[in-house]
């Protein structure tokens, strides 16, 4: 099992729409948690950090679900310029590695 | 503007020669990071420093290295026993809470493509 995992999509959807993405993550004893949109052949950009209580920014909410184990990602009233890659990023604990770890991301196209 | 540089933006190498990569922040940042990023995929990490003249292997270290000799400056060299180098290459640096279990956010440079010909 991957340490981080989301869908790949692609998620297609128009303009407005809510769309949101989960991901998974292996480690119970991780802490930190981020969102990051990374533009087409760009760096990955900090979007929202995710906090236990859940948070939001404008249209984003991310949650946080540690019985589970995934957190999420909600995009309210799409906008095209909202089109990109989300990357899901977790810190997993382990005695060798201090480091953050990013997933593979979910891409979201959305469509005029 | 504080910020991380990374230079060059494309970089071309012939199979067997060693190149290096340029990574520059002002952010005052302990921390700095090395990531490979092959298309369609996520961040792998290469190396990271959490303080000068220290610095640790990720999980994809081999054929590769780097210095940590200022906190400013974090460069990556790519050998000729890294048997697929062509990718792109992205440094990032944060601030490091040392002793603390969660860990901070890390900001990117603009990345290097590295293609070998």
């Amino acid at each position: 099992r991957k340490e981080v995992e989301q869908d790949p999509g692609p998620f297609n959807v128009p303009e407005g729409a809510t769309v949101a993405f989960n991901c998974t993550y292996s480690n119970s004893a991780s802490q930190s948690f981020f969102w990051y949109r990374q533009d087409c052949r760009k760096e990955p950009k900090l979007l929202m950090s995710v906090y236990s209580s859940g948070n939001e920014d404008g249209r984003f909410t991310a949650q946080l679900n540690r019985a589970s184990q995934y957190i999420s990602l909600l995009i309210r009233d799409s906008k095209l310029s909202d089109s990109a890659t989300y990357l899901c990023v977790v810190n997993i604990k382990d005695t060798g590695r201090r480091a953050l770890t990013f997933g593979s991301g979910t891409r979201l196209q959305v469509q005029p | 503007d504080g910020g991380i540089t990374q230079s060059p933006k494309y970089l071309f190498r012939k199979e067997g020669q060693n190149v290096t990569l340029s990574c520059e922040q002002n952010l005052n940042h302990d921390a700095m990071y090395w990531y490979r990023q092959d298309p369609g995929q996520g961040l792998r990490l290469i190396y990271y420093s959490q303080i000068v003249n220290d610095f640790q292997k990720g999980d994809i270290a081999e054929g590769y290295s780097v210095s940590r000799e200022k906190k400013e400056s974090f460069p990556l060299t790519v050998t000729s026993a890294q048997k697929n180098p062509t990718a792109f290459y992205l440094c990032a640096s944060s601030i490091w809470a040392a002793g603390l279990s969660s860990y901070n956010e890390q900001f990117f440079g603009p990345g290097t493509r590295l293609t070998v010909l």
